[in-house]
């Protein structure tokens, strides 16, 4: 199972509004509605910022919203602040049991 | 409020195996898989497996096959995570994670504070 694919790196300015992209394949990000978002900053564990490919936890400012369409999923990240400056990761359920996870993206908050 | 706590860092040889544990509280461990994700320095996260905490069923991710057993221990609500044949690439923090609740699926929500496994010789 390859990992699914994302930029390396994203940016924008404080109040700009950023996406990063996560492309799989017609057997995992396009065949389930089971993409979720990470959140992870140097030195810490990851923290899930959306699931199920739109649904925010509890407490998840509503500034990070997911959206799908075919292979690709993305996750938008608006009104950015000083504190969003960590990486990204994404995640597709895979079938026969098996999760995936993106490359990762460092998204930079200029 | 849940939490899942690992065991301490370990410096292993190459050739040698690693057994992590994660200790669940604040809910129904029986109730819940158990998720098991790597991440080697500077890399991104990997997905190890599952281990179903009734059960004790298992899926290992293709990569791990072989090489990984989970287990668990109902009685201390703990989960192990065991590495055999350590390499150098195997250096990484492992997490042991749970999915949000119960009628969600496929997302890891809560997480251990993680362990690092150093193989040196």
């Amino acid at each position: 199972q390859s990992a699914l694919t994302q930029p390396p790196s994203a940016s924008g300015s404080p109040g700009q509004s950023v996406t990063i992209s996560c492309t799989g394949t017609s057997s995992d990000v396009g065949d389930y509605n089971y993409v979720s978002w990470y959140q992870q900053y140097p030195g810490k564990a990851p923290k899930l910022m959306i699931y199920e490919v739109t649904k925010r936890p509890s407490g998840v400012p509503d500034r990070f919203s997911g959206s799908k369409s075919g292979n690709t999923a993305s996750l938008t990240v608006s009104g950015l602040q000083a504190e969003d400056e960590a990486d990204y990761y994404c995640s597709s359920y895979a079938g026969s049991d098996n999760l995936v996870f993106g490359e990762g993206t460092k998204l930079t908050v200029l | 409020q849940v939490q899942l706590v690992q065991s301490g860092a370990e410096v292993k040889k190459p050739g040698a195996s690693v057994k992590v544990s994660c200790k669940a509280s604040g809910y129904t461990f029986t109730d819940y898989y158990m998720h098991w994700v790597r991440q080697a320095p500077g890399q991104g996260l990997e997905w190890m497996g599952w281990i179903k905490s009734d059960s004790g069923g298992t899926n290992y991710a293709q990569k791990f096959q072989g090489r990984v057993t989970m287990t668990r221990d109902t009685s201390i609500s703990t989960t192990y995570m065991e590495l055999s044949g350590l390499r150098s690439d195997d250096t990484a923090m492992y997490y042991c994670a749970r999915k949000l609740h119960i009628g969600t699926t496929w997302n890891l929500h809560y997480w251990g504070q993680g362990t690092l496994v150093a193989v040196s010789s």
